[in-house]
């Protein structure tokens, strides 16, 4: 049983630069959650998807931030244009079923934007 | 604002011993409430969660109260094993997404 996977586990970028993460949930779930997390603070909401829909969107999530599950699988998060500010940790997770299943979490990809 | 607040950004504690970490939150009207743990370099883990129907979840080691006239819930480690040092967040559900406190680092010495 292999758990939430997520792709690179570190990124390291200029600012201005684009990059694109990878989430691969647990193969059964069919939500898909992403979350950023900085240093000293709790994850927080960046959106979610169930199967191919996103059905949320928090306002974190400015419109440099692109993110797309097109086949119900695995989901990639896009960042244009990067800013020191982008610099965290970006972290995926997945529940199943059509009530709020426990979410499961990926190890992450830190980003960091020189 | 923040809705989830964890006012102890750290608690240290002898193995054997219980360990309580503390948090708080500010919406009533939220009915599920979450424990999760976090190593460095890992994504955090489901610890043990609870319903706003009830007051006490046990799970081995790990019980979690709440207390919906202070909306106050904590979580209880007994005996405390150094294995359990990690950084612990407390969260609440909200239609799915998760809001997470800030964390408590929890170090249990030998």
């Amino acid at each position: 049983d292999t758990g939430v996977s997520q792709d690179p586990r570190h990124k390291i970028t200029k600012r201005g630069q684009n990059v694109t993460f990878r989430c691969d949930p647990i193969s059964e779930h069919n939500r898909l959650y992403w979350y950023r997390q900085t240093l000293g603070q709790g994850p927080e909401f960046l959106t979610y998807f169930q199967n191919e829909a996103q059905l949320e969107k928090s306002r974190l999530l400015s419109d440099r931030f692109s993110a797309e599950r097109p086949k119900g699988s695995f989901s990639t998060l896009e960042i244009q244009r990067t800013e020191q500010g982008d610099s965290a940790m970006y972290l995926c997770a997945s529940s199943q079923g059509t009530g709020w299943g426990e979410q499961y979490f990926g190890p992450g990809t830190r980003l960091t934007v020189t | 604002d923040q809705q989830v607040k964890q006012n102890s950004p750290s608690l240290s504690v002898q193995e054997g011993r219980i360990s309580i970490l503390n948090c708080d939150y500010t919406n009533s009207m939220f009915d599920y409430f979450l424990w999760y743990k976090k190593y460095p370099a890992e994504g955090p883990t489901f610890l043990i969660s609870i319903s706003s129907i009830k007051d006490k979840n046990e799970d081995g080691r790990f019980t979690v109260f709440l207390n919906k006239s202070a909306k106050h819930l904590s979580l209880h480690i007994v005996p405390s094993q150094p294995g359990d040092s990690a950084v612990y967040f407390c969260a609440v559900r909200d239609y799915g997404k998760l809001t997470f406190g800030q964390g408590t680092i929890l170090t249990v010495h030998p």
